[in-house]
């Protein structure tokens, strides 16, 4: 079974902090890919990264970075120099191949002005 | 990538009415899914839509109170049936493409009064 746990529920930044949000997976098979989603209030649900469990190279995207680390089963998701538009609920996602996608139960953050 | 539209993207509806959501991909696709958020809660998978084949649900959701349709590879409905104030939520359609990525549409956000 696959679960992943998202252990930070509400968290709050001022603008233009750093913030990480965690998220730990749990799964049996050897192949899995992990997503993480945006949804600002509008309610939308944006795909921001995928990573497949072949491949622990971390990534950065402008703000957005990721680290993914099997050893310790985490794909953690940092804003750097957090904005007011980063306010939202972030989702991290597992899924086995070919298989329904896990979500956690999301990260709301808010950056305050 | 996929876009994904949905129809209606609110609806207000009484007890015992039922309110077909409409979903449109703007690529082919194979595997479409339906998925329902409750207020401040994750998201949870309702079906698996396939073309030409009958929908696959998750534990805790019917056919007779979620009926869906595919009619093609670009296209998918569900019917929330008999509806009661438990039914309030975000439906959300998705659609995988580019591999393993589920990419959503907008959302219907419905309130059953």
């Amino acid at each position: 079974a696959q679960k992943v746990t998202q252990a930070q529920t509400e968290i709050s930044v001022v603008e233009k902090e750093d913030v990480t949000l965690d998220c730990v997976y749990e799964t049996r098979d050897t192949t899995y890919y992990l997503f993480w989603y945006k949804q600002p209030p509008s309610g939308e649900l944006v795909f921001l990264i995928r990573r497949n469990s072949f491949d622990e190279q971390n990534e950065i995207s402008g703000r957005y970075s990721w680290n993914f680390q099997k050893s310790t089963s985490s794909f953690n998701f940092t804003i750097t120099a957090s904005q007011v538009v980063d306010s939202a609920v972030y989702f991290c996602a597992l899924s086995e191949a070919r298989q329904k996608v896990t979500f956690g139960i999301g990260t709301k953050l808010q950056v305050i002005p | 990538s996929a876009v994904i539209s949905q129809k209606p993207s609110r609806d207000i509806c009484q007890r015992g009415t039922s309110l077909t959501i409409q979903c449109q991909v703007d690529s082919q696709v194979t595997m479409m899914f339906w998925y329902r958020q409750q207020p401040g809660q994750s998201l949870t998978l309702i079906a698996t839509a396939n073309q030409g084949s009958e929908a696959t649900y998750e534990s805790g959701f019917v056919i007779d109170k979620f009926p869906i349709s595919r009619p093609n590879l670009t296209f998918s409905t569900l019917t929330v049936s008999n509806m009661s104030p438990e039914d309030s939520s975000i439906y959300l359609c998705s659609a995988r493409a580019g591999g393993e990525t589920q990419y959503f549409g907008p959302g219907t956000r419905l309130l059953v009064l």
